[in-house]
C-alpha cells in the first residue's frame, strides 16, 4: 500500500552542525512534498516543500532535495541552532486511486549547545 | 498566530458518545483539513474540503463525518467514540489547492474516558 518511511526517528547533533532527514515514499504519482516542523505543544508548521518537477529547493539554511527515480527526498538543516530542536514531517501528496496526504512518522531532532 | 481557528480547544467525553470540533480558515482560504494526532504520534490524515466539495479523503473512520458550509468554516463530527479516538486534532486552511501551503490551527485535544 501507500506509505512514507522516515528516518531516522531521533537526531541529536552539536550546534552548528547538520542534519539531514530522509523520505521515502512508494507511490511513484506522488508529485507534492512538504516537510513540516512541530515544536513540543505547537502546532505543524511549514517549513519547505517541493515539486516533482524540481530537484532541490533551498531557503536559507533549509533545503530539500528530490529523487524521483529512488523515490525519496530529503531534508537538509545546515549550521544548526538549538532552536532547530523540534520534531519534523513530511509528507507525500498521493494522486493515484483516492487523493490524500501520507505523513512519515516524524524525526525527534536534538540540537546541542 | 495562523489565522486558522478551532473550537474548543478541550473536550473531555464518554466512550460512545458523539462530540462535534468546529474550524475557521484563515480569511480568503478555500481548502480545510483535518488531521489526527495520537499521543507521541505522527500526523495522520484525515480529510480536505475545498469550497464546500470533499476534495481527498485519508483514512478516516466511518464513525467520523466532516463537511463545510457555505461560509467556508469546517467541522468534524465523531460518533461512538472510543478510547482510542483521544487525539490532538488539527484543522489547516490553504488558499486553494491541496498542494498550496498549508496553515495549521492550534488544534483541538479530545479526550475519551
Amino acid at each position: 500500500g501507500e506509505n512514507v518511511e522516515q528516518h531516522p526517528s531521533t537526531l541529536s547533533v552539536q550546534e552548528g552542525d547538520s542534519a539531514v532527514i530522509k523520505c521515502t515514499y512508494s507511490d511513484s504519482a506522488s508529485n507534492y512534498f512538504p516537510w513540516y516542523k512541530q515544536e513540543l505543544g505547537k502546532r505543524p508548521q511549514l517549513i519547505i516543500d517541493i515539486r516533482s518537477n524540481v530537484g532541490e529547493k533551498k531557503d536559507q539554511r533549509i533545503a530539500v532535495t528530490l529523487n524521483k527515480t529512488a523515490k525519496h527526498f530529503s531534508l537538509h538543516i545546515t549550521e544548526t541552532q538549538p532552536e532547530d530542536s523540534a520534531v519534523y514531517f513530511c509528507a507525500a501528496w498521493i494522486t493515484s486511486g483516492t487523493y490524500k496526504y501520507i505523513f512519515g512518522t516524524g524525526t525527534r531532532l536534538k540540537v546541542l549547545a | 498566530d495562523s489565522g486558522v481557528t478551532q473550537t474548543p480547544k478541550h473536550l473531555i467525553t464518554a466512550t460512545g458518545q458523539r462530540v462535534t470540533l468546529r474550524c475557521s480558515p484563515r480569511s480568503g482560504d478555500l481548502s480545510v483539513y483535518w488531521y489526527q494526532q495520537s499521543l507521541d504520534q505522527g500526523l495522520q490524515f484525515l480529510i480536505q474540503y475545498y469550497n464546500g466539495e470533499e476534495r481527498a479523503k485519508g483514512n478516516i473512520l466511518e464513525r467520523f463525518s466532516a463537511q463545510q458550509f457555505p461560509d467556508l468554516h469546517s467541522e468534524l463530527n465523531l460518533s461512538s467514540l472510543e478510547l482510542g479516538d483521544s487525539a490532538l486534532y488539527f484543522c489547516a486552511s490553504s488558499p486553494q489547492g491541496s498542494t498550496d501551503t498549508q496553515y495549521f490551527g492550534p488544534g483541538t485535544r479530545l479526550t475519551v474516558l
